[in-house]
């Protein structure tokens, strides 16, 4: 079975650091796709970024990097220069089999002034 | 970028009605369209994955008696919560599969059975 695991509820950090979320994967198909969603207090799910398994460089966008650890089985993501409008929750997530997402328990960032 | 809409945003209704939700593709087509519902403070759960001309295929655990799902376009996903009662209340949110296998998210449907 397939499964995201999410295992900070919460994190808090000072505006303008650095901040990693993880993520920890575990699926037995070699091929797969990890995602990061941010959600804010809206509702809307933001897509922030994507790594497919075969992909050889760590996603990079803007101000949010993958950490992808294969062998780990580990996809952090990390924010950099953390700003208020951060402040949120953040969903992992796979693809399973050709489209269907699941989703981690997500982690709430809070960012701090 | 792709976008993807959905209607109503909120809604209120009494228990024994049906309410339906409506998700539409804006500037793509989706033959294949999810729906996913959020309780409080947890995470997203896929209900049923939508497919345009075809019956939607529902997750363990779903009654699809309850929760009807068209496709009946390639732009347009409907979901009917019939007989609503107010444990279906819940954030419902749709997304459409992009071509490269990427799901583009609604902005969800808050819906509260009183």
């Amino acid at each position: 079975a397939q499964k995201i695991t999410q295992t900070q509820p919460g994190m808090f950090v000072q505006e303008k650091e650095a901040v990693t979320l993880d993520c920890t994967y575990d699926t037995s198909d070699p091929s797969y796709g990890l995602f990061w969603y941010k959600q804010p207090s809206s509702g809307e799910m933001i897509f922030l970024i994507y790594q497919g398994s075969y992909d050889q460089q760590n996603a990079t966008e803007g101000r949010y990097s993958l950490n992808f650890q294969k062998a780990r089985k580990s996809a952090n993501l990390v924010i950099s220069a953390s700003q208020l409008g951060d402040s949120a929750m953040y969903f992992c997530a796979m693809r399973r089999g050709a489209q269907k997402l699941v989703f981690g328990q997500g982690t709430r960032l809070t960012i701090n002034p | 970028g792709a976008v993807v809409s959905q209607h109503p945003s909120r809604v209120i209704c009494k228990s024994g009605t049906s309410v339906k939700i409506e998700c539409r593709s804006l500037d793509f087509q989706a033959t294949t369209m999810f729906w996913y519902r959020q309780f409080p403070k947890q995470s997203l759960m896929l209900m049923a994955t939508s497919n345009e001309g075809s019956k939607a295929t529902y997750e363990q655990g779903v009654e699809k008696d309850k929760f009807l799902i068209n496709h009946a376009s390639l732009t347009l996903s409907t979901l009917t919560v019939t007989s609503a009662h107010p444990e279906d209340s819940s954030f419902y949110i749709c997304s459409a599969r992009g071509l490269n296998y990427e799901q583009y998210f609604g902005p969800g449907t808050r819906l509260t059975v009183t």
